[in-house]
């Protein structure tokens, strides 16, 4: 659904901890989705995607997961690390449709 | 090009004037979007376009907002007698096809006075 609110959630992790960032799709005929991350003053940056024939995806210390059933995308990231606070996006889109962004998460990684 | 280029990064305007904001996409792409972002929320989708076509324009805010990709390749934003609520980051995105990932550019701030 759209952006809604002001104040983003904010999830605040130990450095060394894993984190979990959890995200409510909106539209059930979304068959891709995307998660960015954007730190202060730049531009949202992709970071993985995952289509949805698949339940699971994994890269370099993050992992997607989709469950369609429910309509959630949960981000994990393994050991966070200072470079990993900022803002956290999920996006959806449909085959022929536009990229839907979530309201995004604050991540604070604190030492 | 390397990356999603948008011009001009700052342009301040005054009240009632139009301005145009360009979205240079990355070569060969095919899909391009653009947002608009505010402090602390996440990016409003505007609208979209593959190859020249505008597939959706729902986002935009009102008649004084269009936006146009003529020959599938640069777009314009374009924003007629602009307004202080107006003012906000402007993002573009681009995509090698319709289902793969958005790639953003650095924006444009833009500021009416």
């Amino acid at each position: 659904g759209e952006s809604v609110g002001l104040h983003l959630p904010t999830l605040s992790v130990q450095e060394g901890d894993n984190s979990i960032i959890n995200c409510a799709y909106s539209n059930s005929a979304s068959d891709y989705f995307i998660w960015y991350k954007q730190e202060s003053g730049k531009g949202p940056q992709f970071i993985i995607d995952i289509r949805s024939n698949m339940d699971k995806r994994q890269g370099q210390r993050v992992t997607v997961l989709l469950n369609k059933t429910v309509k959630h995308l949960s981000l994990q990231i393994a050991a966070t690390q200072p470079g990993d606070s900022a803002v956290y996006f999920c996006a959806e889109k449909a085959s022929w449709g536009k990229l839907q962004f979530g309201a995004g998460t604050q991540v604070v990684v604190t030492p | 090009g390397a990356g999603v280029s948008q011009s001009p990064r700052y342009k301040v305007t005054k009240r009632g004037q139009d301005v145009a904001l360009r979205c240079d996409p990355i070569s060969g792409h095919v899909s391009l979007y653009w947002y608009r972002q505010a402090l602390g929320q996440g990016p409003e989708f505007l609208t979209y376009f593959n190859y020249e076509a505008q597939q959706d324009k729902s986002g935009l805010p009102n008649d004084r907002f269009s936006a146009e990709r003529p020959e599938g390749s640069i777009s314009t934003l374009t924003i007629q007698r602009t307004e202080q609520r107006d003012s906000a980051m402007y993002r573009c995105a681009s995509s090698r096809d319709r289902n793969t990932e958005a790639f953003f550019g650095q924006g444009t701030r833009l500021t009416v006075v």
